[in-house]
């Protein structure tokens, strides 16, 4: 699976948006680009994914570079609720896989902290 | 999507003793995975389980340290033996749904003295 770096941090004041970058240089044809997100004291949550075109879901949108290199999670109207751990993961989709292994690589994610 | 829960969400063992996690889902899966998340950290892949098979461990994992057992499609246990206090973190279950999805339970937090 590709690398992924993230800012270790970030803050965002309530009700604005909140933007994550994700630089994934090494990606691959067949990767994604996957975000979770971890809540203290919960598991992680799956947000969205995409391959190469932007995508958008009640959650948030993800945001691709043409090159694929970076992407971004954008959170639209961020709530003290969003403060958490947000994961980018890059991996080739399950589907692909072979049927191997299949469990996530974690980095060391961003923690969004959401002011009032 | 998928429900799944832990027993027990929390525990305090003493060193030398062995803890079994149950992870039970609210559907059939094929995989389920089994993460650790130590204090302060991301979390680490410690196997994965599929119903029918001998579980497949990453790397600075062993059975005999983390024996898992998928006896059906909605459970799974995994063992924490011969706890040291460096065991001491959470346990998290996981299954994956669809190919791109995958859920998570709420942890186990073990504290190992």
């Amino acid at each position: 699976d590709a690398k992924t770096t993230q800012p270790p941090s970030m803050d965002c004041a309530e009700g604005r948006a909140a933007n994550l970058p994700c630089n994934h240089s090494t990606i691959s044809g067949n990767e994604y680009v996957y975000w979770y997100r971890q809540i203290h004291s919960q598991g992680p949550q799956y947000i969205i994914h995409g391959l190469k075109n932007n995508e958008t879901n009640e959650m948030a949108s993800l945001i691709i570079t043409e090159d694929r290199k970076s992407s971004t999670l954008i959170l639209p109207h961020a709530t003290l609720r969003d403060t958490a751990v947000y994961y980018c993961i890059v991996r080739v989709s399950s589907m692909y896989s072979g049927g191997g292994a299949d469990g996530l690589t974690f980095g060391k994610g961003t923690h969004l902290i959401i002011q009032p | 999507s998928a429900v799944i829960s832990q027993k027990p969400s929390r525990d305090i063992c003493q060193r030398g003793t062995s803890l079994t996690i149950q992870c039970q889902v609210d559907s059939q899966v094929t995989m389920m995975f089994w993460y650790r998340q130590q204090p302060g950290q991301s979390l680490t892949l410690i196997a994965t389980a599929n119903q029918g098979s001998e579980a497949t461990y990453e790397s600075g994992f062993v059975i005999d340290k983390f024996p898992i057992s998928r006896p059906n499609l909605t459970f799974s246990t995994l063992t924490v033996s011969n706890m040291s206090p460096e065991d001491s973190s959470i346990y998290l279950c996981s299954v994956r749904l669809a190919f791109y999805e995958q859920y998570f339970g709420p942890g186990t937090r073990l504290t190992v003295t």
